[in-house]
Order: structure tokens, then sequence, then C-alpha cells
């Protein structure tokens, strides 16, 4: 059971255009959701989160969008650089107590920048 | 930002041996870190959550005895994959979890003949 879900595997998008990257999850219990970029055979590197008490968290090129009654987020890359070429996990987290945070991760989108 | 890394990155071994993966936080204390697996064009799949000083605890379908977790101090976490087999040939991820999200290590790349 894919609690979080990335529907599309792959996105290209235009250099210096917008990158929008989507997400959706069944779990209602999900309260905190993060983004993750992954260059293969490395470890992904936190990019941005959102608690669920937001609509909206920016940073930057980065901007998540939660949508809480749809059980969907989504990141936002504007404007995209070729750098950005890369594999995007969206990530969802329950009860984010003490430290404690057990992640369930999507499937990924790859991400391509074209110059 | 927060540091982890991972020793080795990269690892052949013969089919029953045993192998050990480091997962260190270099620059900060991680009172949990969790052991992940990724097999190829599929997403991180958590393996267990490692504890200082206690027992991991593992998810549905991953075998204890096979998985060996030792979380012997704030900084160290250990992975041993025992009795290795080539279904076993995959890429072990570890992340020290920090106060709002998780650090994660680069990875080992087992490859088991």
């Amino acid at each position: 059971d894919q609690q979080v879900k990335q529907n599309s595997p792959s996105l290209s998008v235009q250099e210096g255009r917008i990158s929008i990257l989507n997400c959706d999850y069944t779990n209602s219990m999900f309260d905190y959701f993060l983004w993750y970029k992954k260059y293969p055979a490395e470890g992904p590197t936190f990019l941005i989160s959102i608690s669920s008490i937001k609509d909206k968290n920016e940073d930057g090129r980065f901007t998540v969008f939660l949508n809480k009654s749809a059980k969907h987020l989504s990141l936002h890359i504007v404007p995209s650089q070729p750098g950005d070429s890369a594999v995007y996990f969206c990530a969802a987290s329950a009860s984010w107590v003490g430290g404690y945070q057990k992640v369930t991760f999507g499937t990924g989108t790859k991400l391509q920048v074209i110059p | 930002g927060a540091v982890v890394s991972q020793h080795p990155s990269w690892v052949i071994c013969k089919s029953g041996t045993s192998v050990k993966i480091e997962c260190r936080s270099l620059d900060f204390q991680a009172t949990t870190m969790f052991w992940y697996r990724q097999f190829p064009k599929q997403s991180l799949m958590l393996m267990a959550t490692s504890n200082e000083g206690s027992k991991a605890t593992y998810e549905q379908g991953v075998e204890k005895d096979k998985f060996l977790i030792n979380h012997a101090s704030l900084t160290l976490s250990t992975l041993t994959v025992t009795s290795a087999h080539p279904e076993d040939s995959s890429f072990y991820i570890c992340s020290a979890a920090a106060t709002d999200t998780q650090y994660f290590g680069p990875g080992t790349r087992l490859t088991v003949l």
C-alpha cells in the first residue's frame, strides 16, 4: 500500500521555467511533509518541509504548497536550473514528536531541466 | 548543515559472508537513526529505526536476524548484513534525525556475488 504517491515518474522543463512536482498521500495522520532531492548513488538531500498547520512554505526558489483537504502537496521550483536535474522524493511523517520522525517516501519524480 | 557519513561507500562480497555498514553523524548527536534500502528505480524503503541504547525497531517484512542493527552511541549506528546473498544486493542509506528533519548519509552500494 503506497501511502505517498508521486504519479509522474519523470518531468522535463526548460531552463528558467517553473517546475511543478506533485505528490498525493492517503494517510490522514500525516502532519509533516518533506521534499528531498537525490542524485544517483547518493543519499537524499533535504530541500524543504511543511507542517500541516500551514498551506505554503517558501525557501528561495523552492515553494511547497499543501492542500490538506485534497491530501495533495506540490513543490514549485522557479526558475528551474540545469543543476536542479535530479530525482525528487516527497515524504510524509505522522507524529513528529521529540525528534522521532518515521518518514514514508513517495516513489520519486525524475526532473530534467533542459538548458 | 548536519553531516552524516557512511562507510564503506561501496562493497562487494561473496555470498555467505557478513558485511558491516557504519553510519555516523559527524557534527550532531542523533538519538534516532534510520536505515533504508533502495532498489533501482524504486523508492526508499524504511528497514528499521535505530535508537541509541535500545533495540532497533524493524519494519514489517524485514528480518531482524538478517539485518543486525547496533546503535551504540549518539553518533554511530551500524547495520550488519549477515550471511549475505545476491538478493541482498542493494543501495543502503542511513539517516540521522535532527530537530525537524532527517539528514541522510551518502549511501552504501552492496553487491553480493
